[in-house]
């Protein structure tokens, strides 16, 4: 079965550092998304992008936050300052076009990101 | 905007006891979508179920099934037969027609005991 795959699965990094968070989606899926859930809370929506573009985001994709997708395979998050708070499991999320019900969303296993 | 309400924050259980886990949503759309996915200690999301609106038949897939009631906007989940296995944290989701994502409720951790 196609898998969203997600890369690396833990990162260390110091406050303040850049990272990036990569995904390979499913191919022949048009949709993507970022998720967050902070240790012990509730997964949290930050971003979808269709069409080479951001769909929608919420209040949490601030200005230092940004997705790109940058050869048609890998879809990244980055972190332009890391800080404390951003320490979470961070989870790319993919789908095909059409119908939610009828394709839904196929999660990667994650990136749990610790920030020192 | 779409809202999941998961009001147990934890659950605990004997082995082989039923449990439920209650689902409530909130949306404006006449077309939405409603999953339920697992997260058990390893981290990952493991989906379970999909339902959209139009569609209130009720499901069961092995110890598992579902009820789904528009009337009272719930989609509650529930193990037959709990087993250690089916401990994990329990993530009610919804999504609009109207918007490209996929809301979560906080989520309940069921722990089943030996």
């Amino acid at each position: 079965e196609p898998e969203v795959t997600q890369t690396p699965s833990h990162q260390v990094t110091q406050m303040g550092q850049e990272v990036i968070l990569r995904c390979v989606p499913i191919s022949n899926h048009l949709y993507f998304y970022w998720y967050r859930q902070i240790l012990g809370q509730k997964v949290e929506f930050l971003v979808s992008f269709y069409n080479n573009e951001i769909s929608e985001k919420s209040e949490i994709f601030d200005d230092q936050f940004s997705v790109e997708r940058p050869d048609g395979s890998n879809f990244t998050l980055k972190i332009r300052s890391t800080k404390l708070e951003d320490s979470a499991m961070y989870f790319c999320a993919s789908r095909p076009p059409g119908q939610v019900a009828n394709y839904g969303y196929t999660f990667g296993s994650g990136t749990r990101l610790t920030v020192v | 905007a779409q809202k999941v309400t998961q009001a147990q924050t934890e659950i605990s259980v004997v082995e082989k006891e039923d449990v439920t886990l209650d689902c409530v949503y909130e949306t404006r759309d006449t077309t939405y979508y409603l999953f339920w996915y697992k997260q058990p200690p390893s981290g990952e999301l493991v989906f379970l179920i999909r339902r959209n609106s139009f569609d209130e038949q009720n499901e069961i897939s092995g110890r598992y099934s579902w009820n789904f009631q528009k009337s009272t906007s719930s989609f509650n989940f529930t193990i037959t037969a709990s087993q250690v296995v089916d401990s994990a944290v329990y993530f009610c989701a919804l999504s609009e027609v109207n918007n490209n994502d996929m809301r979560f409720g906080a989520g309940t951790r069921l722990t089943v005991k030996p």
